[in-house]
This record gives C-alpha cells, structure tokens and sequence, in this order.
C-alpha cells in the first residue's frame, strides 16, 4: 500500500534553532518526492522538488535530502525563524499516469518561539 | 498573475444544501485539482483535470462534480451536502503532470462547514 509517513507530528523549537523532520514511504514506482510548506489558513507552497537521482536540494535555509534506496526523505531547517512556523507536509508521487498519483502524508506541525 | 483563486473563503451550508466553489487560475495551466484536507490528514484528491473540456476523478470523488469549460475556471459542485463534506477544499494547478516534477500552485482554500 502506498503510503507517507512523517514525524515527528509536531516540534517546537527556539528561535535561532535547527532542526530536523523526516519522511518515510512505501510509494511505489517512484517518480520525485516533494516538501510543502503551509501556513496556518493557506495553501500549501514548495519548497523542494527531487527526483531519483537527487539526493540533495537546497532552497534557502531548507534543505531537503533524499535516500531512494531507504525510501526516507528529510526536511533540514537552520537558523529557524519565526515565520517557519507552519505544518511541513512531504508528498511522493509515483510515474503512474493522471493525477492519482500523488501520496501526501499528515505534515509535521512546527511551532518557532522567541 | 494572481495564481489560483478560491471563492468564498468561508461558508456555512445546512444538510441538503448545495453550492458552487470556484476556482480560477491566470498562469495557463493545463491542470487544475481539487483537494480536501480535514484535520489531521493529508490533502486527498476528488477531481482533477487535464484540459478544458476534460475531468477524472480522484481518490473521493462521491457527492462532488466538476466541469472544466475554459483553461482559467474548475468550479466543484457541491449536491445535497452532509456534514461528512466539512473540511477544507483547496485548488491547485499546474503547466504538466505531476509525473513530470513541475511545480504545482494550491490557492488559499475555502473553509466549508455542513450542519
């Protein structure tokens, strides 16, 4: 069964911080795997786009890495901010055709204190 | 461009009732989707569209339809709404299948509550 799974659920972190967020599937075949950032009451907005031989990719201070032989993709915040806070959600797609083909996981919510 | 377009932003429907949420999208993109997300779960597809003119269905698509007459508007319908049907619908586009790794845009959502 095709699956996304992140963790943790939620983190709080102090201003300044690092930190991590991980992604694990079971999706298969697969074609790239993507992080989203939404803001409380919005949609959600990339960050990140990998494909297979990707295995890094850096969009500011987020930096996503991908292992496609372990099925796990990591999401790398530094120096966070205030405004990162917000639910991060991984989503892996499969080179099926049409649309139904893409597997959002639940998010991890990130809360950013002063 | 003013991206993807949702209206309303907010509504409060009774059980039976039916509505229209629109969605617009001024970047000439060849798909539009439509997304729920209720809380604590990921985003699930209920249609989506690969050109004017051409719809599919999603991952949960009972109690919804779509029409797609122009590139620019993916209105979904809502008929005879339950309360199973509050949650947060969001629209997205894009140039290219998701397949392809292109980048898809999601619109600011509209929050709808079914008594």
């Amino acid at each position: 069964k095709n699956q996304v799974e992140q963790s943790p659920q939620s983190l709080i972190i102090l201003e300044g911080k690092n930190c991590t967020l991980q992604c694990n599937y079971t999706v298969s075949p697969f074609s790239n795997l993507r992080w989203y950032k939404q803001d409380t009451g919005r949609g959600p907005v990339s960050l990140t786009i990998m494909t297979f031989s990707e295995n890094t990719k850096s969009n500011g201070r987020y930096t996503a890495t991908l292992d496609a032989d372990t099925k796990q993709s990591s999401l790398h915040i530094t120096a966070s901010q205030l405004s990162d806070s917000a639910s991060y959600i991984c989503v892996v797609i499969t080179v099926q055709t049409g649309a139904n083909n893409l597997f959002f996981g639940t998010g991890t919510r990130l809360t950013v204190i002063p | 461009n003013a991206g993807v377009t949702q209206t309303p932003k907010f509504r409060i429907l009774k059980i039976g009732q039916s509505m229209t949420l629109q969605c617009a999208q001024d970047m000439n993109h060849n798909y539009m989707y439509w997304y729920r997300q209720d809380p604590g779960m990921g985003l699930k597809l209920i249609y989506y569209s690969v050109g004017a003119g051409i719809t599919d269905k999603g991952e949960v698509p009972n109690g919804y339809n779509v029409s797609r007459s122009t590139t620019e508007d993916f209105p979904l319908r809502l008929e005879l709404a339950a309360p199973s049907q509050t949650s947060v619908y969001f629209c997205a586009s894009s140039y290219w299948g998701q397949g392809r790794g292109d980048t898809q845009y999601f619109g600011p959502g509209t929050r709808l509550t079914v008594l």
